[in-house]
């Protein structure tokens, strides 16, 4: 089945500067390859999505890459805000999904 | 308000005493999924169910069972629960499988459970 590796597990910030998450994934049957946000107490909330017919996909200080042959797939935040601390999960799909084991951002003041 | 309704949202439980967490969603998805999240190993998923009486292992289905007989609702099943179930389970649903690419996984805001 598949395997995703996300690193870092914690990263931590500072406000208005950018922060880089990295997934690796084994199967290259998979084809989707959606980033989770999860708030504390909440369930977690789709904030990109990427397929594997596209390398990168931008939605405002968000964005994702995607290297198919390499295997592995990141999300990128720009100009960081107090609000975009939470755990970041990334996932890939082949049929259902797999998770990576998330990465705690902290955004300092 | 498209939601995805998970109870309870917390319980704590004695071990063998069989319990049900239900789920149920409003949009008329297809698609529906348990996952348990432990800290440090991330979302793993239970069961997920591809539509009305279809229902199937994930990657962690031991000590669980599901049934999906409406389409709106999936209920989570512990016959026997132990204190190594003690987790954080969420629901999910999409109007497709999430292979597809296409279509968003909706998830609730969770049950904690305490088995001891």
């Amino acid at each position: 089945g598949e395997n995703v590796e996300q690193h870092p597990s914690t990263l931590s910030v500072q406000e208005g500067d950018s922060a880089v998450i990295k997934c690796t994934y084994s199967d290259s049957a998979s084809n989707y390859f959606p980033w989770y946000k999860q708030e504390l107490g909440k369930g977690p909330q789709l904030i990109i999505d990427i397929r594997s017919n596209v390398g990168e996909k931008k939605d405002q200080r968000i964005a994702v890459t995607l290297n198919k042959t390499a295997k592995h797939f990141s999300l990128h935040i720009t100009e960081t805000q107090p609000e975009d601390s939470a755990v970041y999960f990334c996932a890939a799909s082949d049929d259902g999904l797999t998770f990576g084991k998330g990465t705690h951002l902290i955004i300092q003041p | 308000e498209a939601q995805v309704t998970q109870n309870p949202r917390y319980l704590i439980t004695v071990t063998g005493k069989k319990l049900t967490v239900t789920c149920s969603q409003n949009m008329n998805h297809e698609y529906m999924s348990w996952y348990r999240q432990d800290p440090g190993l991330g979302l793993r998923q239970i069961y997920y169910s591809m539509n009305v009486e279809v229902t199937d292992k994930g990657d962690v289905p031991e000590g669980y069972k599901v049934s999906r007989k409406e389409k709106r609702n999936f209920p989570l099943i512990l016959e026997s629960p132990s204190p190594n179930q003690t987790s954080l389970y969420f629901c999910a649903s999409s109007l497709k499988p999430p292979g597809t690419g296409i279509y968003e996984q909706y998830f609730g805001p969770g049950t904690r459970l305490t088995v001891t």
